[in-house]
């Protein structure tokens, strides 16, 4: 069964700083890989998808990288802003599903002013 | 219209009654999804339909749960005889794509449900 990890759970920097948030997984035959954003009592938006064929994505000030073989991809932040405060949540597609995803339980980032 | 739409927002629910929420997909959107999240954690998959076909129910944590989507648009999420386990935010996500595609997700603002 296809588990996701999120580290940390939570972290709390200073506006401008850059930020990695991790995410791996246990089976690597996975379809995709998205990264979420989710705003308290909100639902999640999309913020970068990654096929399986795939090594990153770019948007904006957000980088998405994957490496399938060990597992794991990253989330890169450039210059943070207190806008950027909510829970960013990984998800993986796992091949021969009916593209149900498997979620992690979020990391928690706050942008200090 | 623009986005998913999920009613109620909030749903409070007396142990051992019925509840039934609603998703109102994208106009067109073929896959619809139903997703549990409990409090602090990520959602979990619940049931998905294609069209008004339900093709995976494997998530539903038990008979106490229906879904349906009888003319491949609007789905309902039912919840009979309510426990406080069940007591999470709800969520509906909708898909142009019908099998393996590209196409990405959109998600409501989903129902939070607290049985008491």
């Amino acid at each position: 069964k296809q588990e996701v990890t999120q580290i940390p759970a939570a972290l709390s920097v200073p506006e401008g700083e850059n930020l990695v948030l991790n995410c791996s997984f246990t089976d690597s035959a996975i379809y995709n890989l998205q990264w979420f954003r989710q705003d308290p009592g909100k639902g999640l938006t999309s913020l970068l998808l990654i096929q399986s064929s795939q090594r990153e994505q770019t948007s904006g000030r957000l980088n998405a990288s994957l490496d399938k073989s060990s597992g794991r991809s990253t989330l890169y932040i450039a210059a943070s802003q207190p806008g950027d405060s909510a829970t960013y949540l990984c998800a993986v597609s796992v091949s021969g599903s009916a593209r149900q995803l498997t979620f992690g339980s979020g990391t928690q980032l706050t942008v200090l002013p | 219209g623009a986005g998913v739409s999920q009613s109620p927002r909030y749903k409070v629910a007396k142990r051992g009654q019925d509840v039934a929420l609603r998703c109102d997909p994208i106009s067109g959107h073929v896959s619809l999804f139903w997703y549990q999240q409990a409090l602090g954690q990520g959602p979990e998959f619940l049931t998905y339909f294609q069209n008004e076909a339900q093709l995976d129910k494997s998530g539903l944590p038990s008979d106490r749960f229906f879904a349906e989507r009888p003319e491949g648009s609007v789905s309902t999420l039912k919840i009979q005889r309510t426990q406080q386990e069940d007591s999470a935010v709800y969520l509906c996500a909708s898909s142009l794509g019908g099998a393996i595609t590209n196409y990405g997700y959109t998600f409501g603002s989903g129902t939070r449900l607290t049985v008491v």
